[in-house]
């Protein structure tokens, strides 16, 4: 079946630092990836939706210059959390859409703090 | 704007039946899912709606009501580790996600 590899699972960053997440599709094009944050004890929050090759789409509240994101091949989309602050903490998680497939397929979660 | 609600939290006995209802309100609607998570972990997807009725497979059903907005799962001969997080979420043009309800499954 699909599947998406998101790295890494965890990662403890100083304030102030970047922190890249990356979510590849193993065995199918992600021609859409979606990326979202999760809070603990709250549901997934759609942060932006990215397509190969053009710049991604970021939802209402979702600062574009703090988070970057880059989709530039159909296997590999790129989250960058720019100058990491302690209320940036959080679950994220991709879900990668590829053509053809009605469902979505997940990668795995990166647990960010930032101390 | 999009709404989609869940009650936020459930209690079970072990063996029993529990229903998880889903409402929603979005602009545009291609289908639903349900999926659950366990703390920490990924959703793991559960069932697909795109058509009313009811969706069943194994001991978890799903249905949906278009016209009224609404879905739910049922989950039957509820175990313990039925106990997570369980989401419903609507297929626009993205995948939006409810607000979530945790089960709690007691023996």
């Amino acid at each position: 079946g699909a599947v998406v590899s998101q790295h890494p699972s965890w990662v403890i960053c100083k304030s102030g630092t970047s922190v890249k997440i990356e979510c590849r599709s193993l065995d199918f094009q992600a021609t859409t990836m979606f990326w979202y944050r999760q809070f603990p004890k709250q549901s997934l929050m759609l942060m932006a939706t990215s397509n190969e090759g053009s710049k991604a789409t970021y939802e209402q509240g979702v600062e574009k210059d703090k988070f970057l994101i880059n989709h530039a091949s159909l296997t590999l989309s790129t989250l960058t959390v720019t100058s990491a602050h302690p209320e940036d903490s959080s679950f994220y998680i991709c879900s990668a859409k590829g053509d053809g497939h009605y469902g979505y397929t997940f990668g795995s979660g990166t647990r960010l703090t930032v101390v | 704007g999009q709404n989609i609600d869940q009650p936020t939290e459930m209690t079970a006995t072990e063996g029993a039946i529990v229903q998880i209802n889903c409402t929603y309100q979005t602009s545009g609607f291609n289908g639903l899912f349900w999926y659950q998570q366990h703390a920490g972990e990924a959703p793991t997807f559960l069932s697909y709606n795109v058509l009313d009725g009811l969706e069943e497979k194994g001991r978890f059903s799903s249905f949906l009501s278009r016209s009224k907005g609404y879905s739910y799962l049922l989950l039957k001969e509820l175990q313990m580790k039925d106990s997570a997080s369980y989401l419903c979420a609507v297929r626009t043009d993205k995948l939006i996600f409810g607000t979530g309800t945790r089960l709690q499954v007691f023996p």
